[in-house]
């Protein structure tokens, strides 16, 4: 069964500095990948997905994510971090081919300080 | 365009009432699913209609939870009875078929409190 794995619950960073939310998986063959963001009080949005080919992956509002094979990665990144981006981020796998099922994990909370 | 609607925004019940959701998905798109989100947890996924059939409900409680979409447009999840550990928030989202099903859109979430 595929699984994902954030080992930071809560992350507290500086305007204006930079960025990474580890995700690790689990699933046996070559997984889709997705990072979503969910501010408080609202739905979740995507922000970037990984299906095959290039490994760093460019979604909206500046952020990037890298698929790394040899460690089972899929770690989130934004150069430089404005207080708007404080939201909870959640990683998602699901398993390419055949039925789409996402399974997604417990979250980072991102609290930026001025 | 408009996004996913849910109604309530917010509930409040005591242990072993019922309750009943509602979501209207993006015009168009043909698959429907309902999560349940706990509080510090990730998203689960309750059921997964395409258009008015149900593709997977294996994590559906299936002893209180019940959920329909009859004209595979809006859908209605129901929790009777409902138990302290119903205690989440309940997100919609939809897509426009199950093949994209990646292309997932969120609406608000329907927050539950079970007293």
């Amino acid at each position: 069964a595929q699984s994902v794995t954030q080992p930071d619950i809560h992350i507290t960073v500086s305007e204006g500095a930079s960025l990474e939310l580890r995700c690790n998986y689990s699933y046996g063959a070559t997984p889709y990948l997705f990072w979503y963001v969910q501010s408080p009080g609202q739905g979740l949005q995507l922000l970037l997905k990984y299906f095959s080919g290039d490994t760093l992956v460019q979604g909206i509002k500046g952020f990037e994510a890298e698929f790394k094979r040899s460690q089972s990665s899929f770690n989130l990144r934004k150069p430089s971090v404005h207080w708007s981006d404080a939201a909870e981020y959640f990683c998602a796998v699901g398993k390419s081919g055949g039925y789409q099922k996402v399974t997604f994990g417990t979250g980072t909370k991102l609290q930026v300080i001025p | 365009e408009a996004g996913v609607a849910q109604s309530p925004r917010y509930k409040i019940i005591e242990k072993r009432q019922s309750v009943a959701f509602w979501c209207n998905p993006i015009s168009g798109h043909a698959t429907l699913y309902w999560y349940q989100q706990i509080l510090g947890q990730g998203p689960k996924l309750l059921i997964q209609f395409q258009n008015n059939g149900v593709v997977d409900d294996s994590q559906l409680p299936k002893d209180r939870f019940s959920a329909e979409r009859l004209k595979g447009v809006d859908s209605t999840l129901k929790i009777q009875p409902a138990k302290l550990e119903d205690s989440a928030v309940y997100l919609c989202a939809s897509s426009l078929d199950v093949v994209s099903s990646y292309e997932q859109y969120f609406g608000p979430g329907t927050r539950l409190t079970v007293t």
